[in-house]
């Protein structure tokens, strides 16, 4: 199965892009790449979430590199809000459906 | 929107005891899961349940078992609770247009075995 690799932690200033990175290197073709984001201990929150083409929402993009190892999400504009832990995670599609994989994360600090 | 609901929200047992966590959606979907969550961790899958009538292994299902009572709710129940189960527990659904590549997460079930 794919997982994913992050770093632990990062700083940003507000108002600056945070662009957080992940590499899941051992991705199958029909697997997902999606972005979830934690606050304090509440349920994770969904973001954003691609195959292989770049992805845009009103909260995030996401960048896939063609060799679908590694991705990076990019908040364009970083707020005190997005304080949070980011999870990136690869969706694994079994016959018996569908698996959701989190890694450990990358505690995202934004800075005023 | 209630979403997804879980209850209890904070439990304390003693080792040996027994007891359900309660999850229910209401969203109409298919798909339902019950993830843990240890301190400075991510998340980790249990059991999830594809559909109604079905349930299968995750990451880490020992010690644990499930019931999908009906498509709303999926109830994950600790047999004999040991310390190593303390944990932070979250149960999720899945399925439907437009959302059907999302997954929602409910506020979480904290539970400490002693």
């Amino acid at each position: 199965d794919a997982k994913t690799t992050q770093p632990p932690s990062m700083d940003c200033a507000e108002g600056r892009a945070a662009n957080l990175p992940c590499n899941h290197s051992t991705i199958s073709g029909n697997e997902y790449v999606y972005w979830y984001r934690q606050i304090h201990s509440q349920g994770p929150q969904y973001i954003i979430h691609g195959l292989k083409n770049n992805e845009t929402n009103e909260m995030a993009s996401l960048i896939i590199t063609e060799d679908r190892k590694s991705s990076t999400l990019i908040l364009p504009h970083a707020t005190l809000r997005d304080t949070a832990v980011y999870y990136c995670i690869v969706r694994v599609v079994r016959g018996t459906g569908n698996q959701f994989y989190f890694g450990t994360g990358t505690s995202l600090t934004v800075i005023p | 929107n209630a979403g997804v609901t879980q209850t209890p929200k904070f439990q304390v047992l003693k080792t040996g005891q027994s007891m359900t966590l309660q999850c229910a959606q209401d969203m109409n979907h298919n798909s339902m899961y019950w993830y843990r969550q240890d301190p400075g961790m991510g998340l980790r899958l249990i059991y999830y349940s594809a559909s109604e009538g079905t349930t299968d292994k995750g990451e880490v299902p020992n010690g644990y078992n499930v019931s999908r009572l009906n498509k709303r709710e999926f109830s994950l129940r600790l047999e004999s609770a040991a310390p190593s189960q303390t944990s932070v527990y979250f149960c999720a659904s899945r399925g439907g247009l437009p959302s059907g590549n999302t997954i929602y997460f409910g506020e979480g079930s904290w539970l400490t075995v002693v």
